[in-house]
């Protein structure tokens, strides 16, 4: 079984630039995360899809940053201007739909996003 | 609020050492799961373990093994007899019933010489 899988794995864009990364979950995993890490900080949570709803995105830093997830499959991630402190890893994760509380997220090998 | 806190930045081993990597967490809900991810120099987090706030026993699992304790808030991870493909960035973090996202910690940086 495939896991998670992110693309691209590297993308050095200049600032004022749109980047947009793309997240494949595990297939039949309805729950989809997006998390990211700055450098030597901690991994921080930005949003939770539930199939192609979000169902929690009180982790996204501001306006400029546009998650969707068209017919509950693939997501992807858009920066739109970027800044040069999203620069970061940028990991997705992916989990079954479970009604007895959030089962183990799995994750893809992140994209790393350089902001010149 | 969730909290995790790993105090340990780094731990520097040679290898066959034993070493335990320290994890405490702060939660107010009853019911919340707890998780050990690797992440290898490639980069990829790589799951290892999660344990419910209902099941206080301890895992073992080839030369890992898990120390939960509700008591002291704490979630520990030890290596036996370490290898160096076990170096890694080592993360904690934590979960709860209403909540699915992961609270991570800061990670513990693990590096093991030959």
């Amino acid at each position: 079984e495939a896991g998670v899988t992110q693309f691209p794995s590297h993308s050095v864009i200049e600032k004022g630039q749109t980047v947009t990364l793309r997240c494949d979950p595990i297939s039949g995993h309805d729950n989809l995360y997006w998390y990211r890490r700055v450098m030597g900080k901690e991994i921080k949570f930005l949003l939770h899809f539930v199939k192609e709803s979000k169902q929690d995105e009180s982790g996204m830093p501001n306006n400029r940053f546009l998650a969707e997830r068209t017919g509950g499959t693939y997501s992807t991630l858009k920066v739109q201007p970027a800044e040069l402190e999203d620069s970061g890893v940028y990991f997705c994760a992916s989990s079954p739909l479970l009604a007895g509380g959030p089962d183990t997220q799995y994750f893809g090998p992140g994209t790393r996003l350089t902001v010149l | 609020a969730q909290k995790v806190t790993q105090a340990q930045t780094e731990i520097s081993v040679v290898e066959k050492e034993d070493v335990t990597l320290d994890c405490v967490y702060e939660t107010r809900d009853t019911t919340y799961y707890l998780f050990w991810y690797k992440q290898p120099p490639s980069g990829e987090l790589v799951f290892l373990i999660r344990r419910n706030s209902f099941d206080e026993q301890n895992e073992i699992s080839g030369r890992y093994s898990w120390n939960f304790q509700k008591s002291t808030s704490s979630f520990n991870f030890t290596i036996t007899a370490s290898q160096v493909v076990d170096s890694a960035v080592y993360f904690c973090a934590l979960n709860t019933y209403n909540t699915d996202k992961l609270i991570f910690g800061t990670g513990t940086r693990l590096q093991v010489f030959p």
